[in-house]
């Protein structure tokens, strides 16, 4: 059974810092990974899809990696401004299997 | 393009009734997932339907069904309700099922239901 991981679970960091969000997962046969970001009481938004035989993907100040043979994707976030502060989750693909979660705040 | 969509926002309800949740996808998309959200468990996964067809389901008792529709909207029911049923309740629609290779999905805001 798939179980994904997210460290740390909660995070604060001054405005300005670079940053990066861990995710990790058990079995490394995933088609993709996906990253979120959940704001207080709404949906989830779409950041970032890693196809399996993908090694990163870049949008903006966000870059995600992944290594399915360690079983571990990476979030970094370039130059955090408030407007980040958000949970972020991670979703593996077999049975999207979510994390719980990392609970990001960016003071100004 | 309009995003997922779902109805209602907020939803009261008594335990013991059941409830009927929407969700219309973005145009185009052939996929509906749902998600149940809640502190103690986080996002889990229901089910998901793909052309009116279940294709997967997740580990939740048979309280829990839903259908999809010829224009690919979706609802999902929840009978005898019980207090452990409040959460945030989120649709996904995606483009393509779960075996697609480039499977991604996007969400709704969710429903959040309050069983009293």
């Amino acid at each position: 059974k798939q179980e994904v991981t997210q460290i740390p679970a909660a995070l604060s960091v001054p405005e300005g810092e670079n940053l990066v969000l861990n995710c990790s997962f058990t079995d490394s046969a995933i088609y993709n990974l996906q990253w979120f970001r959940q704001d207080p009481g709404k949906g989830l938004t779409s950041l970032l899809l890693i196809q399996s035989s993908q090694r990163e993907q870049t949008s903006g100040r966000l870059n995600a990696s992944l290594d399915k043979s360690s079983g571990r994707s990476t979030l970094y976030i370039a130059a955090s401004q408030p407007g980040d502060s958000a949970t972020y989750l991670c979703a593996v693909r077999v049975g999207m299997r979510f994390g719980a979660g990392t609970r990001l705040t960016v003071k100004p | 393009k309009a995003g997922v969509t779902q109805t209602p926002r907020y939803l009261i309800k008594t335990r013991g009734q059941q409830v009927t949740l929407s969700c219309s996808p973005i145009s185009g998309h052939r996929s509906v997932s749902w998600y149940q959200q809640t502190p103690g468990q986080g996002l889990q996964f229901l089910f998901e339907y793909f052309s009116e067809t279940q294709r997967n389901k997740g580990n939740f008792p048979g309280r829990f069904s839903g259908r999809q529709f010829s224009n690919s909207r979706s609802e999902m029911n929840v009978s005898t309700l019980e207090l452990g049923d409040s959460a945030l309740y989120l649709c996904a629609s995606s483009p393509e099922g779960f075996g697609g290779t480039s499977y991604e999905q996007y969400f709704g805001p969710g429903t959040r239901l309050t069983v009293t």
